[in-house]
């Protein structure tokens, strides 16, 4: 069983600021998707990456496969950024593993 | 459709009581997944159809649940004898097709109170 783990758990700034959320993972994947969860429980897919890097507009995702690591990067973060930030992995046909999530907060 | 669609939105309903939720994938989708997330907790893996073959059902909490897809359209996921731990919200996701290398796109959920 994949094991994922997400730091950190909760991650306050002001806005502005450049944000890192991290993702680690103890299997080999063969994709690995970032969510985006808005309060009251809506999940926006943001990437899915199996290697190298992702860019969407201020977001961008980066993948290690030989670490088993992630991370997910917010340039010029805005109150409209705050949510839950969920790491999720997968493998072959088998359903997704995710993260505990990274509760976002930016204040203005 | 354009995305997902789970009908419906909110669900609440008194203990013991059965319940059903549907999930309307999006059009030519052959993968549908069906996930929980409980109060202040991650994302649970439930159930897992992929066309017409036979379901990953090893998510099921217990045989109080059950869930049916025809072919590569609707599913539903049934809750029988309710309980409070069964409050939750249920998630259902699509993929172009269940090998790991496609997007998910996620409905908005059903969220079930069993009071």
């Amino acid at each position: 069983k994949n094991e994922v783990e997400q730091s950190p758990q909760n991650l306050t700034a002001q806005e502005g600021e450049f944000i890192t959320i991290n993702c680690s993972y103890s299997v080999g994947i063969s994709a690995l998707h970032w969510l985006q969860q808005h309060p009251g429980g809506g999940i926006v897919s943001l990437f899915m990456l199996s290697s190298g890097k992702k860019k969407h507009g201020r977001l961008i995702a980066t993948i290690n496969i030989q670490e088993k690591h992630s991370s997910l990067h917010i340039t010029a973060s805005h109150p409209r950024d705050s949510a839950v930030y969920i790491c999720a992995v997968g493998f072959g046909n088998e359903k997704l593993t995710f993260g505990t999530g990274t509760r976002l907060t930016i204040i203005p | 459709g354009a995305g997902v669609s789970q009908s419906p939105s909110n669900k609440v309903t008194e203990k013991g009581k059965d319940v059903e939720l549907r999930c309307d994938p999006i059009s030519g989708h052959t993968a549908l997944y069906w996930y929980r997330q409980r109060l202040g907790q991650g994302l649970e893996f439930l159930i897992y159809f992929q066309g017409n073959s036979a379901p990953d059902k090893s998510g099921l909490p217990s045989d109080r649940f059950s869930a049916e897809r025809t072919g590569e359209s609707v599913s539903t996921l049934t809750i029988q004898r309710t309980q409070q731990e069964d409050s939750a919200v249920y998630l259902c996701a699509s993929s172009l097709a269940g090998t790991g290398l496609y997007g998910y796109t996620f409905g908005s959920g059903t969220r079930l109170t069993v009071v």
